[in-house]
């Protein structure tokens, strides 16, 4: 089983550019979300999605845009990338019921110089 | 509105003593409590969760944990580390309308001495 897969691992952005980083589950899941982890802040949640053409903002939206066109995607933009995107990235997936557990994919790493 | 503490940042354990890792939530109502581990390289996993029902909860890996109403706590627990258990753990607190709602503590970092 895949899970939740996320590409790249790795992204090294200039102050300005864009990029998507990639999210994909092939569990089904209707439930999507990406996080992102900076040392002693923890997880703060992006965006969120609980189906195809939903979205939601969640704690820190502003800099990042997502769409959910398939239940299996949930891409996350950066439009002009700021130092302060400087983060580890999650995303994560779930069923809706409310006992099923998060699975988080391994995570993108991006620096914006 | 909601928030997870976890007081400490660095806990240094001996291999084959026990653990105890501590939470406190702040939530208005009856919490969903999560505790997840992430070892470096890596997403999150879940360890084990709180819904309802019996206080004492079992996870993966021997550990347990347990929710205290009165004093707003969900501490993890292990009576014997091994080498392979450090790693970041982060407790989280939810709502029951769903994951958008969980907020996450700042992780307590175990490192575990031989």
């Amino acid at each position: 089983n895949a899970g939740v897969t996320q590409t790249p691992k790795f992204q090294v952005l200039k102050t300005g550019q864009s990029m998507t980083l990639q999210c994909a589950q092939d569990m089904n899941h209707e439930y999507m979300s990406w996080y992102r982890q900076d040392p002693g802040m923890g997880l703060r949640l992006i965006h969120y999605s609980v189906g195809a053409g939903i979205t939601d903002q969640g704690e820190v939206p502003n800099g990042y845009n997502v769409s959910r066109s398939t239940t299996e995607d949930f891409p996350l933009r950066l439009l002009s990338a700021a130092p302060s995107q400087t983060s580890v990235y999650f995303c994560a997936s779930s069923l809706q019921r409310n006992n099923s557990p998060l699975h988080f994919g391994n995570g993108t790493r991006l620096t914006v110089t | 509105a909601q928030s997870v503490t976890q007081p400490d940042i660095h806990i240094t354990v001996s291999e084959g003593a026990s653990l105890e890792l501590r939470c406190n939530y702040s939530y208005g109502a009856t919490p969903y409590l999560f505790w997840y581990v992430q070892s470096p390289g890596q997403g999150l996993q879940l360890l084990l969760k709180y819904f309802s029902g019996d206080t004492l909860v079992q996870g993966i890996k021997g550990f347990e944990a347990e929710f205290k109403r009165s004093q707003s706590s969900f501490n993890l627990r292990k009576p014997s580390v091994h080498w392979s258990d450090a790693a970041e753990y982060f407790c989280a607190v939810g709502a029951s309308s769903g994951y958008s709602t969980l907020t996450f503590g700042k992780g307590t970092m175990l490192l575990v001495s031989p």
